[in-house]
């Protein structure tokens, strides 16, 4: 298993603004992952994060709205720019397990809980 | 397209009353599937993977079972602290094991 945390866990912020998101990950990983949780919907993965590389953005997710970064193996950022109330939604950062060719379970992080007004 | 899908959207139970949520699947090549729980304002965590039909994992009062379709997460004897929502998802086909998540049942047991 693998111990998440984020940061900040909530914030209220204004439209127009921009605001960080930090993943810490206590081992290491290859592959960590960002996602969207808007209220009363499931998980919408907006983009892959490995270490050394250019993160790869889902459709409909861009990286000017959404820069990413990964430092190291333990550590991912994502930034919510220029947000607007749409924005508004739990951000979950997620890593993957896996063993060999079979894919186990991804474990998430705490979630931060963006509010724009 | 792969597709996830899960009923019923909300389940209220009274304490102890058995019951089954429903995770049905479209996806070439299964490689896996996942359940999750989520409680309000957490992250999901990771309850169990199943990997091919036939196949059973429990934990507690849940057992997760799996057919070529479709998952089923029994719940025996649920107690409150069992509310919360149950997610499923499977990795996309084509080589990604990126997960599909549905969008999970709303589970509430009363005591």
């Amino acid at each position: 298993s693998a111990v998440i945390s984020q940061k900040p866990s909530r914030d209220i912020c204004q439209r127009g603004t921009s605001l960080t998101i930090q993943c810490q990950v206590d081992s290491q990983v290859t592959m960590m992952f960002w996602y969207r949780q808007q209220p009363g919907q499931s998980l919408t993965l907006i983009a892959t994060a490995n270490q050394g590389s250019e993160a790869t953005y889902e459709s409909g997710f861009v990286i000017d709205k959404f820069p990413i970064s990964r430092p190291n193996l333990t550590f991912s950022t994502l930034t919510v720019s220029n947000m607007s109330p749409e924005d508004s939604s739990i951000y979950l950062c997620s890593v993957k397990i896996t063993t060999g060719v079979l894919a186990k379970g991804q474990y998430f992080g705490p979630g931060t809980r963006l509010t724009v007004t | 397209e792969d597709q996830v899908t899960q009923s019923p959207e909300a389940l209220r139970l009274q304490e102890g009353e058995s019951s089954s949520l429903n995770c049905s699947y479209t996806v070439s090549g299964l490689r896996g599937l996942f359940w999750y729980r989520q409680d309000p304002g957490k992250g999901p965590e990771f309850l169990f993977t199943l990997y091919s039909a036939g196949e059973e994992k429990e934990k507690e009062r849940l057992k997760a079972t799996l057919t070529k379709k479709e998952s089923f997460l029994h719940i025996t004897a649920p107690k409150p602290e069992d509310s919360a929502t149950y997610l499923c998802a499977v990795p996309q086909g084509g080589g990604s094991y990126i997960p599909t998540f549905g969008r999970g049942t709303s589970l509430i047991v009363h005591p």
